[in-house]
Order: structure tokens, then sequence, then C-alpha cells
């Protein structure tokens, strides 16, 4: 029985680069959710998708940030042009639907913008 | 957009004691959930609880849907409690889970 899986754990990299993300949700499970998390806060919501389909994206989500689920099944998230401003635990989860609305995180990925 | 409000922000205690969190929330909600953050940043999951309560082990939890609230009850401390718990909730026709601000638990020995 695995989790939802996230890799990178850890990214560092200097302004102007760009990024990649990737979630491996729980198996069956059809919705994928990203989440970011700055220092002393809690968790804010980016998007999701249900199967293949980005359902809903956040106005956190500027334009130097896509996100895809190509065959429904793992995630990317890019980052363009990285920011200082960037620098968060980024989050994953996925659940089965709304009717078994429980979400399940993975251990994030963190990124440290220089 | 609904807003979630966590008390107290901070709370230390000795081990051993008890503690009780609150999650307030200012609408309806179909989904309601606890999580403890571990030092590495994971979320665990605690609680599922929309309404009525819960208890795994020494910890348990109370949703009084009607009355907007929530609260965790964490009974003979460990220091393995420490830590940081979030409440977040989902409202009807939104996909999207809204965190609090957390309650950020510290046991000492």
């Amino acid at each position: 029985d695995t989790g939802v899986s996230q890799n990178p754990r850890h990214k560092i990299t200097k302004r102007g680069q760009n990024v990649t993300f990737r979630c491996d949700p729980i198996s069956e499970h059809n919705r994928l959710y990203w989440y970011r998390q700055t220092l002393g806060q809690g968790p804010e919501f980016l998007t999701y998708f249900q199967n293949e389909a980005q359902l809903e994206k956040s106005r956190l989500l500027s334009d130097r940030f896509s996100a895809e689920r190509p065959k429904g099944s793992f995630s990317t998230l890019e980052i363009q042009r990285t920011e200082q401003g960037d620098s968060a635990m980024y989050l994953c989860a996925s659940s089965l639907g709304p009717l078994t609305g429980e979400l399940f995180f993975g251990e994030g990925s963190r990124l440290t913008v220089l | 957009g609904i807003q979630v409000e966590q008390s107290p922000p901070d709370l230390i205690l000795q081990e051993g004691a008890n503690s009780t969190l609150r999650c307030n929330f200012s609408d309806s909600v179909n989904n309601l959930q606890w999580f403890h953050q571990n030092p590495w940043g994971q979320l665990i999951n605690l609680f599922y609880i929309p309404s009525g309560t819960k208890q795994n082990g020494r910890l348990s939890a109370t949703t009084v849907a009607t009355e907007r609230y929530s609260l965790l009850y964490i009974s003979s401390s460990q220091t393995t409690d420490s830590g940081v718990y979030f409440c977040a909730v989902r409202d009807f026709g939104n996909e999207k889970l809204t965190f609090g601000t957390g309650t950020r638990l510290t046991i000492i020995p």
C-alpha cells in the first residue's frame, strides 16, 4: 500500500531557473490537488484535477506556474523563471472523489530559490 | 470564501497533560479534516469528521456542524504529539480544502 509520492523532496535552485515537481497519487484516486505552504502558514490551494482535466486554478497560480496530469495518473507542477518568493513547500494530495472526499497528502517538495 | 480560525495559536504543555484544540468555520461544510504536520512537513491524517464524534486511541474529535466548530482532544500528551495541528474544511459547491492557520503544540518532558 503506497501513499501519495512526491519528488524531489528538496530542490535548491537559482533565481530565474525552471523547476518541475512530480506527484504520484494513491492508485485509483481520480482527484489530485496541489497546495503551497510558506513558513508559519497553513497550506493554500493552487489547483486540482479530476482525472486529466484541470478543473480549478487559484489566483495564486501565476502565469509562471503550470500543472498537468496527462493521463489522469501522475501530475507535474512546473515553475518557470523562479523568484525568491516561490520558496515554499509544495504539497500534493489525492482523493477518491466527492462521495469519499478525504484528502491524503504526500511528504511535500521543499523549494528554496537563492 | 470560507474562513477557518484555530485556537489557541500556541500551546505548551507538560507531558501527560490533556489538551483541547478548537476550529471555527464561517459556513456550512461537507468535509472537515484534522491533520498533524510532522517536523518534516508531511500532513498526517488524524480525522475525517464533517459531523459527529470519533475516537482513535488518545485522540478524539467532535464536530458540531450546526454551530460551525470542531474540537480535537489529546489526552495523556506525549512528546511525539508535538507539532502543528491543522483543521481544514470544504464548503458546499467547492472542491478545495481551506486550511486554518494551525495550532502549534509543544509537549515538554
